[in-house]
């Protein structure tokens, strides 16, 4: 069981490119999450999934876009990255019915 | 909308001290706590929640935080920190249907030898 994976774990892209980054979870989970943390903002939701097929926005959706083809994975895509975006990620699911959220590891991007 | 404030960024303290890292919360629902926990590069982990009854919560590792309705706080505490306590703390906030997260800024712990 390995929980929630994130890929990748660190990239740099120059400003204009574009990416993808893959989160998956074993756990079964219905609720999916992608955040983005920076110094002294704590963690902020960019976009969320209450199941498969579905996505909507959070607080700072601007400059992303998401999909939820298969239940079991989440993708954040960057379609033309700015300096702006450089931060970590985060990527969270939420079972059903319960109410503690599993983390992934973060993918550190930078853009230059 | 719901909201938290940990209005200590860094907390420093020696090794042994007590420590309590505040949280205050607003929100018109009832809600459940958080506290989470990072360590230098990693993702977050789950410290200890309230989701209902006893007030006072408790991890295994020696964290405790009291979730006090009317000062709408959830400080975490311990009454002797390590070394290896050294992480970023992250108060956070749900509603009772367990979605609608919101993050505090997070209060970094440093504990000193």
């Amino acid at each position: 069981n390995a929980g929630v994976t994130q890929t990748p774990k660190f990239r740099v892209l120059k400003t204009g490119q574009s990416m993808t980054l893959l989160c998956a979870q074993d756990m079964n989970h219905e609720y999916m999450y992608w955040y983005r943390q920076d110094p002294g903002m704590g963690l902020r939701l960019i976009h969320y999934s209450v199941g498969e097929g579905t996505t909507a926005k959070g607080e700072v959706p601007d400059g992303y876009n998401v999909s939820r083809l298969k239940k079991q994975n989440f993708l954040l895509g960057l379609e033309s990255a700015a300096p702006s975006q450089t931060s970590v990620y985060f990527c969270a699911s939420l079972g059903n019915g319960e109410e503690t959220q599993y983390f992934g590891p973060g993918t550190r991007l930078l853009v230059l | 909308a719901q909201s938290v404030t940990q209005l200590d960024s860094q907390v420093p303290v020696f090794e042994e001290a007590p420590v309590e890292l505040r949280c205050n919360y607003s929100s018109s629902v009832s809600v459940y706590l958080f506290w989470y926990v990072q360590y230098p590069n990693q993702g977050l982990q789950l410290l200890l929640k309230y989701l209902s009854g006893s007030t006072l919560v408790e991890s295994i590792n020696g964290f405790e935080a009291e979730f006090n309705k009317s000062q709408t706080s959830f400080h975490l505490r311990k009454p002797s920190v390590h070394i290896s306590d050294t992480a970023e703390y992250f108060c956070a906030v749900s509603d009772n249907y367990g979605q609608n997260f919101v993050f505090g800024p997070g209060t970094r712990l440093s504990v000193l030898p």
